[in-house]
C-alpha cells in the first residue's frame, strides 16, 4: 500500500495564530489527496479534496478561507489552519488514493490543540 | 446519499474467542466497502476491501469480512481475538473507487479484547 507521512504529529498553538500541516505521499505520485477531521470519539469527516495544481474542493460547511489547502506537487499537500481558535482543536488526517484499486491510505494524523 | 451504520459503539470479547463487528450500508449502485482500524492518536490502517467477486474477503492480521447484498451488510470477523486487536474499527462505503468517489465512514466501533 501507499505510504503517507504527516507532519507535525502534535502541535499546540495560541489562539489567533496559523498552523500548517504537511501531508506527503512517499512512494508514489498522488494527484489527489483528501483532508479529514476527526473529533474525539467521532468518525472522520471529509473536509476537502486537494487536487495537484488546482484549487481544492471543499465540503459543505467547511470554510475555505480558514482551512487553506495547497497541493503544489504530486507528493505534497498542506493544510493551513488560519487564525486558529480553540474550536479548531481536532485530529486532522490526510489520505491518498492507492495507486491500483482505489482504497484510501491514511497518514498518521496531526493533533492540533489551540489554547 | 450513501451512509454507513455501525450499530455497536463498543464490542467486548475475550481473548481467543471469535469476534464480529457489524456494519450495514446504503449506497446507489454497486458498493465499494472497506474496513479500517485506528489505534489511539494514529491514522487509519487499511484492513480489507470488497469490490466484486467472492463475498468473503480476507484481509490483514487475520481479519475477514462477509459481503451480504440482500442484507446490505459487511460485518468484520476474526476467528480468534487477540488483545492487540483492541482498537477503533471503521466501516466505509463509496459508490466507486475511493479516490474518485467520496468515502463515507461509519461512526466507529471500539473493540476491547479482554485477556
Amino acid at each position: 500500500g501507499a505510504v503517507v507521512s504527516q507532519h507535525p504529529s502534535w502541535v499546540i498553538c495560541k489562539s489567533g495564530t496559523s498552523v500548517k500541516i504537511e501531508c506527503r505521499s512517499l512512494d508514489f505520485q498522488a494527484t489527489t489527496m483528501f483532508w479529514y477531521r476527526q473529533f474525539p470519539k467521532q468518525s472522520l469527516m471529509l473536509m476537502a479534496t486537494s487536487n495537484e495544481g488546482s484549487k481544492a474542493t471543499y465540503e459543505q460547511g467547511v470554510e475555505k478561507d480558514k482551512f487553506l489547502i495547497n497541493h503544489a506537487s504530486l507528493t505534497l499537500s498542506t493544510l493551513t489552519v488560519t487564525s486558529a481558535h480553540p474550536e479548531d482543536s481536532s485530529f486532522y488526517i490526510c489520505s491518498v488514493s492507492g495507486p491500483n484499486t482505489g482504497e484510501l491510505f491514511f497518514g498518521e494524523g496531526s493533533r492540533l490543540t489551540v489554547l | 446519499a450513501q451512509s454507513v451504520a455501525q450499530p455497536e459503539d463498543q464490542v467486548n470479547v475475550a481473548e481467543g474467542n471469535p469476534l464480529t463487528v457489524k456494519c450495514t450500508y446504503s449506497v446507489s449502485g454497486n458498493p465499494y466497502l472497506f474496513w479500517y482500524v485506528q489505534y489511539p492518536n494514529r491514522g487509519l490502517q487499511f484492513l480489507l476491501k470488497y469490490i466484486t467477486g467472492d463475498n468473503l474477503v480476507k484481509g490483514s492480521y487475520g481479519f475477514e469480512a462477509e459481503f451480504n447484498k440482500s442484507q446490505t451488510s459487511f460485518h468484520l470477523k476474526k476467528p480468534s481475538a487477540l488483545v492487540s486487536d483492541s482498537a477503533l474499527y471503521f466501516c466505509a462505503v463509496s459508490p466507486g473507487p475511493a479516490g474518485s468517489y467520496q468515502l463515507t465512514f461509519g461512526k466507529g466501533t471500539k473493540l476491547s479484547v479482554i485477556p
